[in-house]
């Protein structure tokens, strides 16, 4: 198996910052990449993926990174609407697998 | 505009069978170059894979539940069905089925249901 490890686990930002999450492969993994946010009780939506191609109707405050086994998705100022849990996502091997997630949350 | 609903028991009892059912609206399960799949979130937890199907028929199943999985689909009523036997209180989650856009350098979750609450108890 693949497996994708996120950094941070949870950061606190506030509305107007600019946030950083890295997903990190267990081995390369060729830009074969999605990146999906996830708000409570509700399920995944996805914002990118081949690792920096935005999905249609995403903002362009999202944008992805990345090559080789070390990704990372930016969100170049923080809205509110952006509070929730993000998750990575390799799609390289016959078996996908997500990171475990990163909550932002508010300051 | 393509929709995804689950539906079965939200109930299981324990070394029963998990059975869930998606049914698609919007567009044709046969038609494009999709998977349909179906994913899993425990309580407070990151999202599982746990398997997926082709419109031919052809499955992947994640090897950690793959002697227990059984995904199926029947085109002719636009569904496709999830099945977990021996089921244990660790299978208790929110279960999501969800469509895989399958393109040239794209394979990615574009639809998901709303998922559906299955609990593992006597």
């Amino acid at each position: 198996d693949i497996q994708m490890t996120q950094s941070p686990s949870s950061l606190s930002a506030s509305v107007g910052d600019r946030v950083t999450i890295t997903c990190r492969a267990s081995q390369g993994i060729s830009n074969s990449l999605a990146w999906y946010q996830q708000k409570p009780g509700k399920a995944p939506k996805l914002l990118l993926y081949a690792a920096s191609r935005l999905e249609s109707g995403v903002p362009s405050r999202f944008s992805g990174s990345g090559s080789g086994t070390d990704y990372t998705l930016t969100i170049s100022s923080l809205q509110p609407e952006d509070f929730a849990t993000y998750y990575c996502q390799q799609y390289y091997s016959t078996l996908w697998t997500f990171g475990q997630g990163t909550k932002v949350e508010i300051k | 505009q393509v929709q995804l609903q689950e539906s079965g028991p939200g109930l299981v009892k324990p070394s029963q069978t998990l059975s869930l059912t998606c049914t698609v609206s919007g567009g044709s399960i046969s038609s494009g170059s999709y998977y349909w799949s179906w994913i899993r979130q425990p309580a407070g937890k990151g999202l599982e894979w746990i398997g997926r199907i082709y419109t031919s028929g052809s499955t992947n199943y994640n090897p950690s539940l793959k002697s227990r999985v059984t995904i199926s689909v029947d085109t002719s009523k636009n569904q496709f069905s999830l099945k977990l036997s021996s089921v244990t209180a660790a299978d208790t989650a929110v279960y999501y089925c969800a469509r895989v856009v399958a393109a040239a350098g794209r394979v990615s979750f574009d639809y998901w249901g709303q998922g559906t609450l299955v609990t593992v108890s006597s």
